[in-house]
C-alpha cells in the first residue's frame, strides 16, 4: 500500500529560527514527489521533485529529494510568522492516474 | 478565470441524508478529482476523472459517488451521508493530472450529525 509519512507532526518555533520538515515514502511507480503549503485554506504549490540530490530553492524555501533512500525534506531558514501553515508532502504514483498520495502534513507555528 | 469553485463553502446534514458538493474549473482542464481532509490524515483521493464521460475510483470511494458529463464540472454525491463522512472535501483539477499544475479549489467543510 502507498504510503507517505511526515515528521514531526508539528513544531513550534520563533521567528529567524531554521526547520526541517521531513517526508518519507514507500510507493509504487514512484513519479514525483511535491511539496504545498495550507494556510487554512486550499494547498498552494511550493515544489515538484523528480531526481535525487537537486535542490529546489525559493527564496527562503528549499527542498531535495533522495530516491534511494525514499525521503525528501523541506527547509525554511530565517522563519517568519507567514510561514506558520500546515506543510503537506504529496507523492504522485502511477497508480490513480497519476493522482497524489498525501502525507498527513506538518503543523508549523512561528511564533513572534 | 475563476479558477476552482466548490459550494457550498460548508454543510450540515444529518445522517442518512443525501447531497451533492459542487465542483467546477473555467480553465479547461481534463484531470479533476476530489479529497476529503481528515486530522493527522491528509488528503486522500476519493473519486478522479480524466475527462469527459471517465470517471474511476481513489483510496477511499466508498459512500461517494461522481459523473463527468461535462469537461468544466465534477460533482460529488454523498446518497447517504454518514457521521464518518465529516470531512473538508476539496476539489482539485490540472492540465494533464500532473501534480505541479494541480489546481485546488477552497474546499468545503461538512458535517454530518
Amino acid at each position: 500500500e502507498d504510503k507517505v509519512v511526515q515528521s514531526p507532526l508539528s513544531l513550534v518555533v520563533h521567528e529567524g529560527d531554521t526547520v526541517t520538515l521531513n517526508c518519507s515514502y514507500e510507493v509504487t511507480n514512484f513519479r514525483s514527489l511535491l511539496w504545498y503549503k495550507q494556510e487554512k485554506k486550499a494547498p498552494t504549490f511550493l515544489f515538484m521533485l523528480t531526481s535525487s540530490g537537486i535542490e529546489k530553492k525559493s527564496g527562503r524555501l528549499s527542498s531535495i529529494l533522495d530516491k534511494k533512500e525514499l525521503f525528501s525534506i523541506l527547509n525554511i531558514t530565517a522563519t517568519q510568522t507567514g510561514d506558520s501553515a500546515v506543510y503537506l508532502c504529496a507523492v504522485e504514483a502511477v497508480k490513480y492516474g497519476n493522482k497524489l498520495v498525501f502525507g498527513a502534513g506538518t503543523i508549523l507555528r512561528v511564533k513572534s | 478565470n475563476a479558477g476552482v469553485t466548490q459550494t457550498p463553502k460548508f454543510q450540515v446534514l444529518k445522517t442518512g441524508q443525501s447531497m451533492t458538493l459542487q465542483c467546477a474549473q473555467d480553465m479547461n482542464h481534463e484531470y479533476m478529482s476530489w479529497y476529503r481532509q481528515d486530522p493527522g490524515m491528509g488528503l486522500r483521493l476519493i473519486h478522479y476523472s480524466v475527462g469527459a464521460g471517465i470517471t474511476d475510483q481513489g483510496e477511499v470511494p466508498n459512500g461517494y459517488n461522481v459523473s463527468r458529463s461535462t469537461t468544466e464540472d465534477f460533482p460529488l454525491r454523498l446518497l447517504s451521508a454518514a457521521p464518518s463522512q465529516t470531512s473538508v472535501y476539496f476539489c482539485a483539477s490540472s492540465l494533464q493530472g500532473d501534480g505541479d499544475t494541480q489546481y485546488f479549489g477552497p474546499g468545503t467543510r461538512l458535517t454530518v450529525l
